[in-house]
């Protein structure tokens, strides 16, 4: 079974200040972990991704994420905040088990960014 | 290249009628995967298909069917409609089913039940 919390439903930051969305997450294998990033009206489009390579993922617009096994988590940050990354975030969780590729969410983050 | 693409946009029908929805995946993606996404909440897993075979299904009753064709289009089936079937519906494809694959969105067909 695989599972996804993500902390926070609501985190507004003020622009050029640092982001950090959080998520934690449960699997019985090693897993893989995503992020996503949700605009209004669009579909889910991947910031990065954690495929038991190097635990500091680069991803795209400047985003970043740690995977840490000791503490389950896989937060997202990014150093300076800008107006455009104002969406909806996602975390995800899948198993690498040839042959089902599912994904499973967190129930989202939604970004506010202040001017 | 084109994206992943949907359709309809936008969709309303009655409780009891039947759905169809339908999703052209990235020109080369022989997966295609459908998810539900309520509103407000994370995107949920419906099917996966690879070369037309289900290779998974979330926790959805029967009412939910899909099918895959020979160029890995896909249609996703929903029958005796609720009013709780009312979701956006995001399609997804990716080059092969292994998870480490990235899953390519389409914009979605929002579905609305009265």
């Amino acid at each position: 079974a695989q599972s996804v919390t993500q902390l926070g439903s609501h985190v507004s930051v003020s622009e050029g200040a640092l982001v950090l969305l959080r998520c934690n997450y449960s699997s019985s294998v090693p897993p893989y972990l995503f992020w996503y990033v949700q605009y209004p009206n669009q579909g889910l489009q991947l910031l990065l991704k954690y495929t038991s390579a190097a635990t500091l993922v680069k991803g795209i617009n400047g985003f970043e994420a740690e995977f840490k096994k000791s503490e389950t988590s896989f937060h997202l940050t990014k150093p300076s905040a800008h107006m455009s990354d104002a969406a909806e975030y996602f975390c995800a969780v899948s198993q690498p088990n040839f042959g089902n590729e599912k994904l499973t969410f967190g129930t989202g983050t939604r970004l506010t960014i202040i001017p | 290249d084109a994206g992943v693409t949907q359709s309809p946009t936008h969709l309303i029908k009655t409780r009891g009628q039947h759905v169809t929805l339908r999703c052209s995946p990235i020109s080369g993606h022989k997966s295609v995967s459908w998810y539900q996404q309520v509103l407000g909440q994370g995107p949920q897993f419906i099917f996966q298909y690879y070369e037309k075979e289900e290779r998974g299904r979330g926790n959805f009753p029967d009412r939910f069917s899909a099918r895959q064709f020979p160029n890995y289009s896909s249609e996703l089936n929903v029958n005796a409609l609720l009013l709780g079937d009312s979701a956006l519906y995001l399609c997804a494809s990716s080059l092969e089913d292994r998870a480490s694959y990235e899953q390519y969105f389409g914009p979605g067909t929002r579905l609305t039940v009265t």
